[in-house]
């Protein structure tokens, strides 16, 4: 079965500097994968996506992501940190079969020290 | 505006008394989804449905019903709750055509859910 795995519960990061979070998946082939922002008291918004390619892939907010087959995963990283970054982050990987297979990480939450 | 709108967004209820969720989505989505978000667990998907009066189970179904009589609504049914089924609930939808890969979820903000 295929899995997702956030190895972070928390990190903080001071406002400018650099970020990456880190998502590695279990899956017989590759599928396509997500990152989602969950802002408190909101429904998750999509960062950005890989389905095949160029695999940096760039999204909304300065994100970016870089796909690594070897390693099986997918981190998200973001040169300067902003203050409203603080959020809930999930990495979510889809079989090609569609939604319905779309299985998500348990999340890694952001804090931004000042 | 392209929303899914779910209602309420604050439950408090006790077990057994029968409850709905509801969802309703203005994108003509074929492909809609409930999920739970619990702590440590991320989201876990309770029932899906592919389009009108096709359903299936996710990977949490026990407790929960789902029915899909229109494409705009897909309402989340606990016919006696229990306690263990205070949560954080998600509805999705999503276009499922040929080009629907890059068509991103689309969540509501979510009905938080207490069981007492």
């Amino acid at each position: 079965a295929q899995s997702v795995t956030q190895p972070d519960i928390h990190i903080t990061v001071s406002e400018g500097a650099s970020l990456e979070l880190r998502c590695n998946y279990s899956y017989g082939a590759t599928p396509y994968l997500f990152w989602y922002v969950q802002s408190p008291g909101q429904g998750l918004q999509l960062l950005l996506k890989y389905f095949s390619g160029d695999t940096l892939v760039q999204g909304i907010k300065g994100f970016e992501a870089e796909f690594k087959r070897s390693q099986s995963s997918f981190n998200l990283r973001k040169p300067s940190v902003h203050w409203s970054d603080a959020a809930e982050y999930f990495c979510a990987v889809m079989p090609n079969t569609g939604f319905q297979k779309l299985v998500f990480g348990t999340g890694t939450r952001l804090l931004v020290s000042p | 505006e392209a929303q899914v709108t779910q209602n309420p967004r604050y439950l408090i209820t006790v077990t057994g008394k029968k409850l709905t969720v509801t969802c309703s989505q203005n994108m003509n989505h074929e492909y809609m989804s409930w999920y739970r978000q619990d702590p440590g667990l991320g989201l876990r998907q309770i029932y899906y449905s592919m389009n009108v009066e096709v359903t299936d189970k996710g990977d949490v179904p026990e407790g929960y019903k789902v029915s899909r009589k229109e494409k705009r609504n897909f309402p989340l049914i606990l016919e006696s709750p229990s306690p263990n089924q205070t949560s954080l609930y998600f509805c999705a939808s999503s276009q499922l055509r040929e080009s629907s890969y890059n068509s991103p979820l689309h969540f509501g903000n979510g009905t938080r859910l207490t069981v007492t």
